[in-house]
C-alpha cells in the first residue's frame, strides 16, 4: 500500500531558528514528490516539485532535499518568520490512474513560529 | 488571476439534503478534482476529471457526484449528506494530471452535516 508518513507530528520553534520537516514514502512507482504549505482555513499552496534525478530544491528559505533510494525527503526552513506558521504537507506522485498521477498525502507537520 | 474558486466557504447541512459545491478555475487547465481533508489524514481523492466531458472516480467517490460540461467548472454534489460526509472539501486544477505540473487548490468549503 502506499504510504507517506510525516514527521514530527507538530513542532513549535522560535522566530529565526531554523527548523527539518521529515517526509519518508513507501510509493512506486515513484514520479516527484511535492511539499505544500497550508496556512489554517486555507488551500495547500506549493512550494517545491522534485523529481527522481533532483536532490535539492529551493524556493527562498524553503529547501527541499530528496533521496530517492531511501525514500525520504526534508523540508528545511531558515531563518523562521511567524508567517511560517502553517501545516506543511508531503505529497508523492506514483504511477498514474491511465489518465492521471495518482497522488499519496502525507497527513502533515504543524509548525507554529513564536516570539 | 482568480485561480482556483470554490464556493460557498461554510455550510450546514441536515441529514438527507441535498447541495452542491460549486468550483472555478481561470487558468485554462484540464485537469481538475475534488478532495476532502479529515483530521488525522491526508487529503483523499473523491472524483476527478481530464477534460470537459470527461470524469472518473477517486478513492472515496460513493454518495458524491460530478459533472464537467465546460473547462471552467467542475461542481460537486453530494445527493443525501450524511455526518460522516461532514469534512473540509477542496477543489484542484492542473494543467493535465500528470507529474510535474503544479497542482492549485481552492480555499475550501467547510461542510458539516447534522
Amino acid at each position: 500500500k502506499n504510504q507517506v508518513e510525516q514527521s514530527p507530528q507538530s513542532l513549535i520553534i522560535l522566530e529565526g531558528k531554523n527548523c527539518t520537516l521529515q517526509c519518508n514514502y513507501t510509493v512506486s512507482p515513484f514520479s516527484n514528490l511535492r511539499w505544500y504549505k497550508q496556512d489554517t482555513g486555507r488551500g495547500p499552496v506549493s512550494l517545491t516539485i522534485m523529481t527522481f534525478s533532483e536532490n535539492t530544491k529551493s524556493n527562498g528559505r524553503y529547501t527541499a532535499t530528496l533521496d530517492a533510494d531511501t525514500k525520504q525527503s526534508s523540508l528545511h526552513i531558515t531563518a523562521s518568520q511567524l508567517s511560517d506558521s502553517a501545516s506543511y504537507i508531503c505529497v508523492v506522485s506514483g504511477g498514474d490512474t491511465g489518465t492521471a498521477s495518482k497522488l499519496t498525502f502525507g497527513t502533515g507537520t504543524r509548525l507554529q513560529v513564536t516570539l | 488571476n482568480a485561480g482556483v474558486t470554490q464556493t460557498p466557504k461554510f455550510q450546514v447541512l441536515k441529514t438527507g439534503q441535498s447541495m452542491t459545491l460549486q468550483c472555478a478555475q481561470d487558468m485554462n487547465h484540464e485537469y481538475m478534482s475534488w478532495y476532502r481533508q479529515d483530521p488525522g489524514m491526508g487529503l483523499r481523492l473523491i472524483h476527478y476529471s481530464v477534460g470537459a466531458g470527461i470524469t472518473d472516480q477517486g478513492e472515496v467517490p460513493n454518495g458524491y457526484n460530478v459533472s464537467r460540461s465546460t473547462t471552467e467548472d467542475f461542481p460537486l454534489r453530494l445527493l443525501s449528506a450524511a455526518p460522516s460526509q461532514t469534512s473540509v472539501y477542496f477543489c484542484a486544477s492542473s494543467k493535465d494530471g500528470f507529474s510535474g505540473n503544479t497542482i492549485y487548490f481552492g480555499e475550501g468549503s467547510w461542510l458539516t452535516v447534522v
